[in-house]
């Protein structure tokens, strides 16, 4: 059975960049099959796809996070991470990792418990 | 870029009662080579990550009670409680994937019991 598991500081200071690593167990990274992908959720908001990356590197962003983000896999490690910079209060948020069941199907049915990245000096 | 929208932003049900959630997208998920919605359903309750209810706008995920009921095409979907219990009190959001690998979320429709 899948399991994604974030990993990364909660706390993040203004001006910074930040780092989440989510750790795959019981399925494969390089798989060819599957983007990989961060959701993220402000307290008491909704849900906001961050991006997905592909085995291969290939790399798809929110259009209003884009210049920010960058995201990477190392498939020796079943791992993909998400950079993201510059943070404000704005980006304090549950920040999940996630699998959409196929290239195809993009339905997320796979997701991390959550790690929550708050902002502050 | 698609946008999704839901209403309401909330209701509030007797239990017993049924529960109805609207959702737009800006454009049609409907694609047309294999007649299939690109539209999912989850349910989030506190301190959880969202769970998936529907995709395909109305196939049920297993394990998912059949109270619970999707529809819709184009561009207007619908998620029905029939009867809600205690245990639906959740936010419900929708999802489009036509835009795969590229996903947006509506809003979410945040379910109480009156």
């Amino acid at each position: 059975q899948l399991q994604l598991q974030e990993s990364g500081p909660g706390l993040v200071k203004p001006s910074e960049t930040l780092s989440l690593t989510c750790t795959v167990s019981g399925g494969s990274v390089s798989s060819s099959n599957y983007y990989w992908g961060w959701i993220r959720q402000p307290p008491g908001k909704g849900l906001e796809w961050i991006g997905s990356i592909y085995y291969t590197g290939s790399t798809y962003h929110n259009p209003s996070l884009k210049s920010r983000v960058t995201l990477s896999v190392d498939t020796s490690k079943s791992q993909f991470s998400l950079k993201l910079s510059s943070v404000t209060a704005a980006d304090t948020a549950v920040y999940y990792c996630a699998r959409p069941v196929s290239i195809v199907e993009g339905y997320f049915d796979s997701w991390g418990q959550g790690i929550l990245v708050t902002v502050s000096s | 870029d698609i946008v999704m929208t839901q209403s309401p932003d909330s209701l509030a049900v007797s239990l017993g009662e049924r529960a109805t959630i609207h959702c737009k997208s800006s454009q049609s998920v409907l694609y047309s080579s294999n007649n299939k919605n690109y539209l999912a359903w989850y349910q989030q309750k506190p301190g959880q990550p969202p769970k998936l209810l529907f995709y395909w706008a109305s196939t049920r995920e297993s394990g998912v009670p059949d109270r619970f009921s999707a529809s819709g095409s184009g561009t207007d979907f619908t998620l029905t409680i029939s009867s809600l219990q205690a245990e639906d009190v959740a936010v419900y959001y929708c999802q489009q994937y036509y835009t795969t690998p590229i996903f947006t979320f509506g809003p979410g429709t945040k379910v109480n019991v009156k």
